[in-house]
């Protein structure tokens, strides 16, 4: 299995302009995570799906972020407008059975606005 | 949900145990206890889960008292390859039914291991 797959893996955009990130859990997962991460604020989850349906998207910090899984392998983050505070390295992750399992890391989207 | 305090940081040398403790005084009845662990440029990696006592893997060894408000990580005989960050986290183990509690990531432990 390939593991979780993200694209892009860098991305630098400006600031006001659309950002998607995209995500391809590992096959026969039910439950994908966004994770967004920075020095300051370390990781942290932004919103997790379980069978394509959002479950939690508590930490998603502001309108400006959605999330999307059309189906059991594609999961699309977008941000719109993007802002400089938005920079970090985002995560999708995967898990077979619930959040509490061992949850599978993609390599990251490191995401820089400026 | 219970909230983790472990080292910001520790130091080891190469060949030694380290041992990594982490508090959760308010962990629930449901909760589990998971270790992550973390290098540069990548995403976090499983390492270890566990409830009570000890649990023992080919990487680690994890410790949970009775009590259970705290637990301990256990690395034998490190190598210069796990100097990373490792976090403790506390949370219910959903199993496929029903919703599942957040697994919160703190800052973790920088584990800075030399020769």
């Amino acid at each position: 299995d390939a593991g979780v797959i993200q694209s892009p893996r860098h991305e630098v955009t400006e600031m006001g302009q659309e950002v998607t990130l995209r995500c391809k859990p590992i096959s026969g997962h039910d439950y994908l995570f966004w994770y967004r991460q920075t020095m300051m604020r370390g990781l942290e989850l932004l919103i997790y799906f379980n069978n394509n349906v959002p479950i939690d998207d508590s930490g998603m910090p502001e309108d400006r972020f959605s999330a999307k899984m059309p189906n059991a392998s594609f999961s699309t983050l977008k941000i719109q407008p993007s802002e400089p505070r938005d920079s970090a390295v985002y995560f999708c992750a995967s898990s077979l059975i619930g959040s509490g399992y061992e949850q599978y890391f993609g390599p990251g989207t490191r995401l820089t606005v400026t | 949900l219970a909230k983790t305090t472990q080292p910001i940081s520790m130091d080891s040398y190469e060949g030694q145990e380290v041992n990594i403790t982490c508090s959760h005084n308010n962990i629930a009845t449901n909760d589990y206890i998971t270790w992550y662990q973390q290098f540069p440029s990548q995403g976090p990696r499983f390492i270890i889960q566990g409830y009570k006592t000890k649990v023992t893997n080919e990487v680690a060894s994890l410790f949970i008292p009775a009590d259970r408000k705290s637990s301990t990580l256990s690395l034998p005989r490190v190598s210069l390859s796990v100097t990373a960050v490792y976090y403790c986290l506390v949370g219910d183990v959903e199993r496929g039914t029903g919703t599942a509690s957040k697994l919160t990531f703190g800052t973790g432990t920088r584990l800075q291991v030399t020769l």
